[in-house]
């Protein structure tokens, strides 16, 4: 079955509008979950590390006040998307870090339209 | 920082043919290798890893190459079947335990 889930799947809204994404580890509890970008075909670029009880860390390039991530327990995380714009419009998805030596599982994903 | 290439771009097979995608990647720290089946609309999914101390693993139908020495990594789908169209991902995990991804490759199985 699932081991993350994510929610919504998918938004739809106009320029200037925040929009929360969550993301939920449903097996076991996650210290460290991550959230991607992928524009259409293209890669899945790494945005930023959740940690828990802590503040995320960014990947160069990606603006902290645009994208803020909250990772307040060890099952939760979410990336809410400030202002929207078109230029957001992505397929954003999380992943959550497995247990010792094991890989990352990944959510469904939500993809995002701004009008 | 780790940079991984992944080639062919496309791959176009008949089904029950095999199918191959090849990976390099530059970070030579780098220890784990996943592969990744992203169907449309859906998050990627692992199908297989290999780890740096181990050269091939096999599970059915898919099996994984590494080799260290020259940092290549591939992935090997034998008797494909439609089922297995999907745009598929190498990856490579770094020292701070990030996943850089390689560009994909989008393979079609024709019946």
């Amino acid at each position: 079955g699932a081991v993350v889930s994510q929610h919504p799947s998918r938004v739809i809204c106009k320029s200037g509008t925040s929009v929360k994404i969550e993301c939920r580890s449903l097996d076991f509890q996650a210290t460290t979950m991550f959230w991607y970008r992928q524009f259409p075909k293209q890669s899945l670029m790494l945005m930023a590390t959740s940690n828990e009880g802590s503040k995320a860390t960014y990947e160069q390039g990606v603006e902290k006040d645009k994208f803020l991530i909250n990772h307040a327990s060890l099952t939760l995380s979410t990336l809410t998307v400030t202002s929207a714009h078109p230029e957001d419009s992505s397929f954003y998805i999380c992943s959550v870090e497995g247990r010792s030596n094991q890989p990352q599982h990944f959510g469904d994903g939500t993809r995002l339209s701004i009008l | 920082g780790e940079n991984v290439e992944q080639h062919p771009s496309t791959l176009s097979v008949q089904e029950g043919d095999s199918a191959v995608i090849k990976c390099t990647y530059s970070d030579s720290a780098s220890n784990y290798f996943p592969w990744y089946k992203q169907e449309l609309g859906k998050g990627p999914q692992l199908i297989i890893d290999i780890r740096s101390n181990v050269g091939e693993k096999k599970d059915q139908r898919i099996a994984v190459t590494l080799n260290k020495t020259a940092k290549h990594f591939s992935l090997h789908i034998t008797e494909t079947q439609p089922e297995d169209s999907a745009v598929y991902f190498c990856a490579a995990i770094t020292d701070t335990d990030k996943l850089i991804f390689g560009t994909g490759t989008r393979l079609q199985v024709f019946p």
